[in-house]
């Protein structure tokens, strides 16, 4: 089946350290993301990235880092510069073609304390 | 730049009933993707209908409907036989068919439904 999965479902870190998120498809999307859900609150774009070794700084990209070496996948880091990350995190792929609408993983609460 | 802007929080449905979900953007494009998702409690985000701003017809899928009026930018989303399933927070998002995939989304709406 194709599709979208993200590791660990759940994940707890300590303040101070880097941590990262796992983004994997099967589905050939150029074009992947990753937002930021906060409680109430809508989805805030990340990084995307429309090609393999390029990417671009969403509306909230402080404190985090990613990388697309593969078109498979795109890790998100969350750095200790991150203030407040505890949070849950989406990530999501798109063709660049025209059939137009995005495809999501099941997502991963990330607790910092 | 676009947003997209859904100007209700929380909507209450009685089961069976039709109600009528909000969306308004603002955009100078005029070929774009719009959208509505869904995300239940599992906050699995599953598409729920897409319409295609060059589509004058009104997209449907089952018993979901929008009413795409593009000279006043709005998008609302209407459910028809609302059923306890469909309790969830709806997201609209508007996507540009030029420059960057990027994806605008709404703040939500928190649809409950009430047996």
């Amino acid at each position: 089946d194709g599709g979208i999965t993200q590791s660990p479902k759940y994940l707890f870190r300590k303040e101070g350290q880097n941590v990262t998120l796992s983004c994997e498809q099967n589905l050939n999307h150029d074009a992947m993301y990753w937002y930021r859900q906060d409680p109430g609150q809508g989805l805030r774009l990340i990084y995307y990235s429309q090609i393999v070794n390029d990417f671009q700084k969403g509306d909230i990209a402080e404190g985090y880092s990613v990388s697309r070496e593969k078109k498979e996948s795109f890790p998100l880091t969350v750095t200790s510069a991150q203030k407040n990350p505890t949070a849950f995190y989406l990530c999501a792929s798109s063709s660049t073609g025209t059939s137009g609408e995005q495809y999501f993983g099941p997502g991963t609460r990330l607790t910092v304390t | 730049a676009q947003t997209v802007t859904q100007s209700q929080p929380e909507m209450s449905v009685q089961e069976a009933e039709t109600v009528t979900l909000s969306c308004t953007y603002d955009t100078s494009e005029s070929d774009y993707y719009l959208f509505w998702y869904k995300q239940p409690p599992s906050r699995q985000m599953i598409l729920v209908i897409r319409q295609e701003a060059y589509k004058q017809q009104n997209a449907t899928e089952n018993r979901f409907s929008v009413n795409f009026q593009k000279a006043a930018k709005s998008f609302s989303l209407k459910i028809s036989d609302s059923q306890l399933g469909d309790a969830a927070m709806y997201f609209c998002a508007y996507r540009s068919l030029s420059g960057t995939y990027k994806y605008i989304f709404g703040t939500g709406t928190r649809l409950k439904v009430l047996a």
